[in-house]
């Protein structure tokens, strides 16, 4: 069974500042699919970034990037330029691939991150 | 569009009552699923449509119901709940042979259940 795994509850950054939140994962699968997804307080849950498993490049989206260890099976998001609206939950998932037939997503525990002013 | 609209925003009933959660999505998505949200805690699976058909159930009590009328609609239909299955409900959807796209949530229900 996949196991997603946030081992930081909590973290703190200050604005204008970079903070990287970390994820570990395990799985037996090759190919797979790894996601950050966003949800401020008593806001809407967004898809931040993804990552394909097979693909080596690390994904980025604007402020946000990845860092992608494969081997290691770890999948840490990295936040640049950190701003007040950054705060909020931020969760780990997974996913098999296409070819699993499933549509099954796995979530971390989530790390509530708190950009300072 | 890539939003994903779900009604009521909120929800109060007692534990006698029968009511329906709607979801709704017109971004062409072919899996739709629903989540129960404790505060604080992860998104906890409770159903997936594929293609309008129930794929994965998981292990949800009876008394949560859900229906896919088509392929743009999910419900979810409530009956006889218990106060402790007051939670956000949270509906989504992603493609269906690319489902690697990620998911879309709605904003969510939140349920009370006195």
């Amino acid at each position: 069974a996949q196991t997603v795994t946030q081992s930081q509850p909590e973290m703190s950054v200050q604005e204008a500042e970079t903070v990287t939140l970390s994820c570990t994962y395990d799985t037996s699968e090759s190919n797979y699919y790894l996601f950050w997804y966003k949800q401020p307080p008593s806001r809407q849950m967004i898809l931040v970034i993804r990552q394909e498993a097979y693909k080596q490049q690390n994904a980025t989206e604007n402020r946000f990037s990845v860092n992608f260890q494969k081997a290691a099976k770890s999948f840490s998001l990295k936040i640049s330029d950190s701003q007040l609206g950054d705060t909020a939950m931020y969760f780990c998932a997974f996913m098999k691939g296409r070819t699993s037939g499933t549509y099954k997503y796995i979530f971390g525990t989530g790390t509530r991150l708190k950009v300072l002013a | 569009d890539t939003e994903v609209t779900q009604t009521p925003k909120h929800l109060v009933m007692g534990m006698t009552n029968k009511k329906s959660l709607k979801c709704e999505q017109h971004m062409g998505h072919r899996a739709m699923y629903w989540y129960k949200q404790k505060a604080k805690k992860p998104p906890e699976l409770m159903f997936v449509y594929s293609y309008e058909k129930l794929s994965i159930n998981e292990s949800v009590p009876s008394r949560f119901s859900p229906e896919c009328p088509n392929s743009s609609l999910l419900n979810l239909h409530l009956h006889a709940l218990q106060p402790e299955d007051s939670a956000l409900y949270l509906c989504a959807s992603s493609q269906g042979r690319l489902a690697g796209g990620g998911q879309y949530f709605g904003p969510g229900t939140r349920l009370l259940v006195l």
